[in-house]
């Protein structure tokens, strides 16, 4: 398909564990984005790229939070020693350019830590 | 501290009822302005934007959202609600000029019953 895909869709980990969430973005989009959104909140920004450079990880909560898009593309997020307040849906969205263009989001991976 | 506000936290409605969400924001300057839905399972999807010109933007499915400057809103209406319309609705404003960076409200949770 033409979107913005997240691989799993689900992810259960126990506490301690280490986890790593895909995003593939839509094709030929700069601008790359992981949000976390908590139960009944909305989306709250975790951190940017342009292309490869990261830009900006001011949302992400702790040092266990780490990304990467080494090529421009595929993202990841990773999660080191998950906690149970690292429960959430992880949204990646993708944008074409860097300025002035709409976000287009990904299902999210849906991450539950026990 | 500057943020997005979504009064309505959940609205039911019937079907063929009037809609109005509202959203407040609290960022000086340039800034522009969306409304997302979430459907139930599916991913955040673009309802309709505002980036300059008309105040009055039309989006799809009937929504339309008007941006009043000095009230710092931008409220979203449909004159007719279906069913179909049941879904979460987001608010999400881009105070950033190098970015398309979002910062979002809570959400709405909008039930239509027939």
């Amino acid at each position: 398909g033409a979107g913005v895909s997240q691989s799993p869709r689900y992810k259960v980990a126990k506490r301690g564990q280490d986890v790593a969430l895909r995003c593939d973005p839509i094709s030929g989009h700069v601008s790359l984005f992981w949000y976390q959104q908590a139960l009944g909140q909305g989306p709250e920004f975790l951190t940017y790229f342009q292309n490869e450079a990261q830009l900006d990880k001011s949302g992400l909560p702790s040092d266990r939070f780490f990304a990467e898009r080494p090529e421009g593309s595929v993202s990841t997020l990773k999660i080191q020693r998950t906690q149970q307040e690292d429960s959430a849906v992880y949204l990646c969205a993708s944008s074409f350019r860097v300025n002035n263009s709409p976000l287009h989001f990904g299902n999210g991976t849906r991450l539950t830590v026990t | 501290a500057q943020s997005v506000s979504q009064h309505n936290h959940h609205v039911i409605l019937s079907e063929a009822a009037s809609l109005e969400l509202g959203c407040n924001y609290s960022y000086g300057g340039t800034v522009n302005l969306f409304w997302y839905v979430q459907y139930p399972g599916q991913h955040l999807q673009l309802l309709l934007k505002y980036f300059s010109g008309d105040p009055l933007v039309k989006g799809i499915k009937g929504f339309e959202a008007e941006f009043i400057k000095s009230k710092f809103s931008f409220n979203l209406r449909k004159p007719s609600v279906q069913w179909s319309d049941t879904a979460e609705y987001f608010c999400a404003v881009n105070p950033f000029y190098n970015t398309d960076k979002l910062i979002f409200g809570t959400g709405t949770r909008l039930q239509v019953f027939p």
